[in-house]
């Protein structure tokens, strides 16, 4: 079974300009989660989709945002880049039923460097 | 407010040692609480996952045990070998709808030589 895929797997853009990041989740998985980890540090949670739809963001500004296709695929955009949104990107997935959490599985990540 | 917190933010070991991580949460109402290895620059890997009924789960080397009374779960590593040095994370997941899975800070291993 494939697991969460992320692509690219390593991005260099300029400040100022736009990087999208794109996630496939397991194969029956409903929600995927992004998050941003800088360098040396924990996972900050950046957004939430389910079904189609974003359920919760976290405390980014809007120049990220994204949205998950129907084959519940995701990508990640993040607009007029700055030099700290230097970082690795990890999408997971999970099957949610109930409110429960299932299976959640990171995928190996993208790194963008921006300068 | 949901909180996971661990201990020790970081550890070094000799290899062949043994060692425990702790978690300590305060995500309710519970639903399962999850181990992860993360190796610099990678993705975290599963290591355990347990339910509120379960109060110990192992993973060859890797043993997690769960109080779900006293909120503490710790991950105990035996025998330690160079490649466990990496992260390893604490998360816990509530049983509502809406988002709550809560990520610790975690610990970082170094495991010398």
């Amino acid at each position: 079974e494939a697991g969460v895929t992320q692509s690219p797997t390593h991005l260099i853009k300029t400040r100022g300009q736009q990087a999208t990041l794109r996630c496939s989740p397991i194969s029956g998985h409903t929600s995927v989660y992004w998050y941003q980890q800088a360098l040396g540090l924990g996972l900050q949670f950046l957004l939430w989709y389910d079904e189609g739809e974003e359920r919760n963001r976290g405390n980014f500004p809007p120049r990220f945002s994204g949205r998950q296709f129907p084959n519940y695929s995701s990508e990640l955009n993040v607009n007029a880049l700055e030099l700290e949104d230097s970082a690795l990107y990890l999408c997971a997935s999970s099957l949610r039923s109930q409110g429960i959490d299932y299976g959640y599985t990171f995928g190996s990540g993208t790194r963008l460097t921006v300068v | 407010k949901n909180q996971v917190e661990q201990s020790p933010q970081s550890l070094i070991i000799l290899e062949g040692k043994n060692c425990t991580l702790q978690c300590n949460y305060t995500v309710s109402p519970f639903s399962n609480l999850r181990w992860y290895k993360q190796d610099t620059g990678r993705g975290p890997v599963s290591l355990t996952i347990m339910t509120f009924s379960e109060n110990t789960k192992s993973n060859g080397r890797y043993t997690a045990t769960l109080d779900a009374d006293t909120k503490q779960s710790s991950l105990h590593i035996t025998a330690s070998q160079l490649s466990d040095s990496a992260s390893y994370i604490c998360v816990v997941s509530g049983n509502t709808g809406g988002f709550k899975t809560i990520f610790g800070a975690g610990t970082r291993l170094f495991v010398k030589a």
